[in-house]
């Protein structure tokens, strides 16, 4: 079945430190991803997406998604995280071409410590 | 600009009562879509409209219905509420329909508990 899955429930990393959140798809060919991210009590907000081309994609607030074909994964990065970025992560992905209904991970939730 | 409103913003439900979910964009975005999100499944797809006039199934369809009379509203209805349907409910929207590329932008959600 076409799916993302998002192995890490929860995540605690200190502010300042880097911040790694993976995510793993499964598509019988390239889909397009997405992350999202949705802070406490609001609704998901994207942060960056992949269709094609350069495999290292820049989204909003400091973050970066790589792309990687021969791991089958998408994994969302920042190099220093701060105490805003504490909220919940969401993977996303979509078969690519034509009308397709976009599959969410379960999300990752991340905690920040001072 | 709202973007997308829902309301209410939370509601108890007794079991076996009706229930309207409404959600308005005025984005003028061709495609609405209404999602649960429950602890440890994520985001999961109720139902879905690509253009006015028009729906379509998700993955959980099964008690609730949709309408989509007009661009910018898309209300969600449980006929006859039970407890299993107690939730965060998202309401999103797109601009050309599902197409793969598109941006989904959400409301803030209704979370409902139905008892």
């Amino acid at each position: 079945a076409q799916s993302v899955t998002q192995p890490d429930i929860h995540i605690t990393v200190s502010e300042g430190a880097s911040l790694e959140l993976r995510c793993n798809y499964s598509y019988g060919a390239t889909p397009y991803l997405f992350w999202y991210v949705q802070s406490p009590g609001q609704g998901l907000q994207l942060l960056l997406k992949y269709f094609s081309g350069d495999t290292l994609v820049q989204g909003i607030k400091g973050f970066e998604a790589e792309f990687k074909r021969s791991q089958s994964s998408f994994n969302l990065r920042k190099p220093s995280v701060h105490w805003s970025d504490a909220a919940e992560y969401f993977c996303a992905g979509v078969n690519s071409g034509g009308y397709q209904k976009v599959t969410f991970g379960t999300g990752t939730k991340l905690q920040v410590i001072p | 600009i709202a973007g997308i409103t829902q309301a209410p913003t939370s509601q108890i439900l007794a079991a076996g009562r009706r229930m309207t979910l409404r959600c308005t964009q005025d984005m003028r975005h061709n495609a609405m879509y209404w999602y649960r999100q429950d602890l440890g499944l994520g985001l999961r797809l109720i139902h879905y409209s690509n253009t006015a006039g028009t729906t379509g199934k998700g993955e959980v369809p099964d008690g609730y219905s949709v309408s989509r009379a007009n661009t910018d509203d898309f209300p969600l209805t449980l006929a006859s509420a039970v407890p299993s349907q107690t939730s965060v409910y998202f309401c999103a929207s797109s601009d050309n329909g599902l197409a793969s590329t598109d941006t989904q932008y959400f409301g803030p959600g209704t979370r409902l508990t139905v008892l």
